[in-house]
């Protein structure tokens, strides 16, 4: 099946700093990924939407200039979290959608942020 | 916008027990999804429903899609250990390019 990979799996920062996440699609290409972002025992809520070559689309409630999502190649986008607060702390998730694929999304392990 | 919400919220069953949850959208979806996720674990796909009325079947999970393409269930028979998670529904609006997860259905099987 198609795979997904997320670095870092777990990262703990300092208020003010800032985080980069990467997402990759490993044996396919996606021209479309997304950003989700799950609190303990909740669901997943889209942050964004990344296509590759242009700009994320953000759902609406989340600060493009604090998640800047960049999406350079076909199997490779990027979240970076500017300027970490504590209330950042969470549970990010990426997901790759294959080019010829019925809009199945494949899931990274996802990134554990702890802001201190 | 969109909403998709999921009954029970929770479930806890005996092992051997039979397991249903339901999906509900607000609007009607070109297709649904329904994921499982493990404690501490990732969603994972489990199967994609397309067509009006469709019925897919994976060992013990029986998935269905409503008439209508609003609504969608799970049902497990016989529930063992290996099927404790959440599972997730996520539904595509039509004409849309994104999916909507549901609130998840919490799973609890007792040994």
């Amino acid at each position: 099946g198609a795979v997904v990979s997320q670095h870092p799996s777990w990262v703990i920062c300092k208020s003010g700093t800032s985080v980069k996440i990467e997402c990759r699609s490993l044996d396919f290409q996606a021209t479309t990924m997304f950003w989700y972002r799950q609190f303990p025992k909740q669901s997943l809520m889209l942050m964004a939407t990344s296509n590759e070559g242009s700009k994320a689309t953000y759902e609406q409630g989340v600060e493009k200039d604090k998640f800047l999502i960049n999406h350079a190649s076909l199997t490779l986008s990027t979240l970076t979290v500017t300027s970490a607060h504590p209330e950042d702390s969470s549970f990010y998730i990426c997901s790759a959608r294959e080019i010829s694929g019925f809009f199945v999304q494949y899931f990274g392990p996802g990134t554990r942020l702890t802001v201190t | 916008g969109q909403q998709v919400m999921q009954i029970p919220q929770y479930q806890h069953v005996q092992e051997g027990e039979d397991f249903t949850t339901y999906c509900n959208s607000s609007t009607t979806l070109s297709n649904i999804q329904w994921y499982k996720q493990r404690p501490g674990g990732h969603p994972v796909f489990l199967i994609q429903l397309v067509k009006s009325g469709e019925v897919k079947k994976q060992k013990r999970l029986t998935f269905q899609f409503g008439e209508a393409k609003k609504n969608s269930s799970l049902h497990i028979t016989a529930t063992q250990t290996t099927d404790v998670g959440t599972y997730f529904c996520a539904g595509m609006e039509t004409g849309a390019n994104n999916l909507f997860f549901g609130t998840g259905t919490r799973l609890t099987v007792i040994p």
